[in-house]
């Protein structure tokens, strides 16, 4: 089992729309949650962090659920320019180092 | 400000030959990790090197190996490549060693995208 699970997609969604993507993850004992944005062919890019008690950044909300070791992120009137692949991204503590676990990421496509 | 230098940005290398792919830290940065991004998945953890001491290692085999200058500059080399291996490499500095956000955020150079044939 991977240690951070998502949905690949893509999501085809036109302008406007509201779309959600999901992530789990295994190691009970991650610390720090965060959502990156990765463009064709770029680097990764910080998002947002994620926290219990719900975030949001403008048309972004993260939420973590600790309990069910779930995340998630909600896009609200989405653009054009938010077509990209996102990915879920856990650090965790292991044996003495931290490290960044990325999920596989979830592709977005918003059409016009 | 300059961010995150990675280099070569390409590179095409027969399989059995080694490479060494190069990563300039934000300055003052004090931490690099390195991850392999195979196409279609997420970015795997490899190497984390902070203070110029290895602090963690991934699941790769021992064909890979790095280090990190007392300019907090690093190397990672990888030895008999494999077809495998062709991948996006890329390169992550932050200040401290905790990868988060605000003063621990995590910023990654455009990588090095390695072709071995």
């Amino acid at each position: 089992r991977k240690e951070v699970e998502q949905d690949p997609g893509p999501f085809n969604v036109p302008e406007g729309a509201t779309v959600a993507f999901n992530c789990t993850y295994s190691n009970s004992a991650s610390q720090s949650f965060f959502w990156y944005r990765q463009d064709c062919r770029k680097e990764p890019k910080l998002l947002m962090s994620v926290y219990s008690s719900g975030n949001e950044d403008g048309r972004f909300t993260a939420q973590l659920n600790r309990a069910s070791q779930y995340i998630s992120l909600l896009i609200r009137d989405s653009k054009l320019s938010d077509s990209a692949t996102y990915l879920c991204v856990v650090n965790t503590r292991n044996t003495g180092f931290q490290k960044l676990v990325f999920g596989t990421g979830t592709r977005l496509l918003v059409s016009p | 400000d300059a961010g995150v230098t990675q280099s070569p940005t390409h590179l095409i290398k027969t399989r059995g030959q080694h490479v060494t792919l190069r990563c300039s830290p934000i300055s003052g940065h004090k931490s690099v990790s390195w991850y392999q991004q195979v196409l279609g998945q997420g970015p795997q953890f490899i190497f984390q090197y902070y203070e110029k001491e290895e602090r963690g290692r991934g699941n790769f085999p021992d064909r890979f190996s790095a280090r990190q200058f007392p300019n907090y500059s690093s190397e990672l080399n990888v030895n008999a490549l494999l077809l495998g291996d062709s991948a996006l490499y890329l390169c992550a500095s932050s200040l401290a060693e905790l990868a988060g956000k605000g003063d621990t955020e995590a910023f990654f150079g455009q990588g090095t995208r390695l072709t071995v044939v």
